[in-house]
């Protein structure tokens, strides 16, 4: 079946650092697969999207690139904030039935450091 | 600006206690989702509905139920609430329309079963 596999947190780093958050995933076909991001109290909300190979997403200085040969979706930013401290999710989105869930990683936590 | 509301943010239930968690949404979307999230175990997907009246077990249905009487509102019952369903519960909704479109949250519901 469909899976995402994210990397374990917390991930801790000083302000204006690099920010990599791998994401690899499992699926048939060819899924769309997205980043959520969950502030401290409240709940999801999409940071960005990819919908096919090669495509990159893009939002708030982060981004990511659709890589079906190595079945990923890394999350990057170059110079990361306090206000970046949050929970990421990566999921994905298989086309195969209506009304499919999405499909999420089990998140990573970002503890950035002024 | 588009919104799906859970109706509380915290609840404390006892043991053995039928439990209602209500989620509207606004959008005029087919599909609605409950996940529950908790640690190290990220998002994971409860029930979902993709009409009126339909509804589809996700990945850990047992102990809870739903109802989808109207297309704006999904309720999720916990039919005798115990401590293992102490947790955070996220309500979604996504149009139908293909993998590339965006699911919305609620801002949760914080479950705690005494």
């Amino acid at each position: 079946g469909n899976s995402v596999t994210q990397m374990e947190g917390p991930v801790t780093l000083s302000e204006e650092a690099f920010l990599t958050i791998n994401c690899t995933y499992t699926a048939t076909g060819y899924p769309s697969l997205f980043w959520y991001v969950q502030y401290p109290g409240e709940g999801l909300q999409l940071l960005l999207k990819a919908t096919k190979a090669d495509d990159k997403g893009s939002n708030k200085g982060f981004e990511a690139t659709y890589r079906k040969e190595t079945t990923s979706f890394h999350l990057e930013k170059g110079s990361v904030q306090v206000s970046d401290s949050a929970v990421y999710f990566c999921a994905l989105s298989g086309r195969d039935q209506a009304g499919t869930a999405l499909i999420f990683g089990k998140g990573t936590t970002l503890s950035v450091s002024s | 600006d588009v919104k799906v509301t859970q109706s509380s943010r915290y609840l404390v239930k006892r043991t053995g206690e039928k439990v209602f968690l209500e989620c509207v949404q606004d959008m005029d979307h087919e599909n609605m989702f409950w996940y529950r999230q908790d640690p190290g175990l990220g998002l994971r997907l409860i029930y979902f509905s993709y009409d009126v009246k339909m509804k589809e077990k996700g990945d850990i249905p047992e102990g809870y139920s739903v109802s989808r009487e109207k297309k704006e509102r999904f309720s999720l019952i916990l039919e005798s609430a115990s401590t293992n369903q102490t947790s955070m519960y996220l309500c979604a909704s996504r149009k139908t329309g293909g993998a590339n479109t965006e699911a919305f949250f609620g801002q949760g519901t914080r479950l705690t079963v005494v």
